[in-house]
């Protein structure tokens, strides 16, 4: 069984801090990883994915990477804006399968 | 728009009401997952189609819980008697092995 942990539950970080997301999975044979943000009370948005035969995927000011071998995934927030508050969540995709969620990261940007 | 589009986008509802969501994928994908998420958690695995064809149930579904697919299109997921437990976002996506594509989800109240 495919399983996703995200620590920490909660983040508060000061405005234009660069910070890095945890997402760590039991399953290495991943196909794809994928990080959304969702705000409160709203739907998930989807940030980065990355396939398995990659390594890293940027866009903006985000970076996400994989590792399949040690079974975890980060996602580098530069420069932390208080529009970046949101739950973050990971989730693991393992062929014609469900996605499986971790329970998510709350970021708090404070200006 | 040619995005997983989910109908209504939020509902409220009193507590012994049925209700009955719609979700209309992207239209080359087969695969249809339909996932629940409750406040503070990730979303959960409820059940997925190919085509018309429903190939796994969650033990999160209840026989209250009842969805189909007629003609491998649109989706509905219908909830009889609904509970107070019942109440959470509840999430579309279609797609494939290697990516799923998230609509913006129902939010149910049931008071």
């Amino acid at each position: 069984k495919q399983e996703v942990t995200q620590i920490p539950a909660a983040l508060s970080v000061p405005e234009g801090e660069n910070l890095v997301l945890n997402c760590s999975f039991t399953d290495s044979a991943i196909y794809n990883l994928q990080w959304f943000r969702q705000d409160p009370g709203k739907g998930l948005t989807s940030l980065l994915l990355i396939q398995s035969s990659q390594r890293e995927q940027t866009s903006g000011r985000l970076n996400a990477s994989l590792d399949k071998s040690s079974g975890r995934s980060t996602l580098y927030i530069a420069a932390s804006q208080p529009g970046d508050s949101a739950t973050y969540l990971c989730a693991g995709l393992w062929g014609y399968q469900k996605v499986t969620f971790g329970t998510g990261t709350k970021l708090q940007v404070i200006p | 728009d040619t995005g997983v589009s989910q109908d209504p986008r939020h509902k409220i509802t009193k507590r012994g009401q049925n209700v009955t969501f719609r979700c209309d994928p992207i239209s080359e994908h087969n695969r249809l997952y339909w996932y629940r998420q409750t406040l503070g958690q990730g979303p959960e695995f409820l059940t997925y189609f190919q085509n018309e064809a429903q190939l796994e149930k969650s033990r999160l579904l209840s026989d209250r819980f009842s969805a189909e697919r007629p003609k491998g299109s649109f989706s509905t997921l219908e909830i009889q008697r609904t509970e107070q437990g019942d109440s959470a976002m509840y999430l579309c996506a279609s797609g494939g092995p290697y990516e799923q594509y998230f609509g913006p989800g129902t939010r149910l109240t049931v008071t």
